[in-house]
């Protein structure tokens, strides 16, 4: 069972607009969310995070949303550049588990 | 960079042997994860350790073990390896585990043939 779900394998924007991926969640025992990315041949790197406790959490270009009674978070990113274009994983922390999503390809276009 | 260093970095090995990939870290952080990444699954963890001999399976320990005799070393060991375990395994550590970020090393791409 997937505890952490990230329903779009895929998603391209043009250069300038914004990126929302989007992430789910089915464990309300979640409280800690972590946004990564990842280039090809490289390991993740992490991006951004949100306590439950929150509902945004804003840094530079980046910025994570929380709903928690959807179980749902997403990510904005403003303006996209192309130097974005990765794949980008949804993490959360059940108990001392860190548990992963199966990852949004990115893809900014000029 | 987080000090972390996986090897080997490359390995292809034969079904049914035993093989091991080491995770070393020079942060002395106390959580250390083992994750595999495939097409279409994202990152599975398989193992982690929250202190010295101190481990707890993750979402996809079987035919995995794992080894912590000391902070800085996490060994991941496949016992009889199988063509299912072709993947890319990355390494991950954390200071304080919980609701902290995670630090990747580089990966290795392992092929049973």
């Amino acid at each position: 069972d997937q505890q952490v779900k990230q329903n779009s394998p895929s998603l391209s924007v043009q250069e300038g607009r914004i990126s929302i991926l989007n992430c789910d969640y089915t464990n309300s025992m979640f409280d800690y969310f972590l946004w990564y990315k990842k280039y090809p041949a490289e390991g993740p790197t992490f991006l951004i995070s949100i306590s439950s406790i929150k509902d945004k959490n804003e840094d530079g270009r980046f910025t994570v949303f929380l709903n928690k009674s959807a179980k749902h978070l997403s990510l904005h990113i403003v303006p996209s550049q192309p130097g974005d274009s990765a794949v980008y994983f949804c993490a959360g922390y059940n108990t001392d588990k860190l548990i992963f999503g199966t990852g949004t390809r990115l893809q900014v276009f000029p | 960079d987080a000090g972390i260093t996986q090897s080997p970095r490359h390995k292809v090995t034969e079904t049914g042997t035993p093989v091991t990939l080491r995770c070393h870290q020079t942060e002395n952080h106390r959580y250390m994860y083992w994750y595999r990444q495939d097409p279409g699954h994202g990152l599975r963890l398989i193992h982690y350790s929250y202190g010295v001999k101190d481990t707890d399976k993750g979402e996809v320990s079987d035919g995995y073990s794992v080894s912590r005799s000391k902070t800085e070393d996490f060994l991941l060991t496949l016992e009889s390896a199988t063509s299912s375990q072709t993947s890319v395994y990355f390494c991950a550590i954390s200071g304080q585990g919980v609701n902290t970020e995670a630090f990747f090393g580089q990966g290795t791409r392992l092929t049973v043939v």
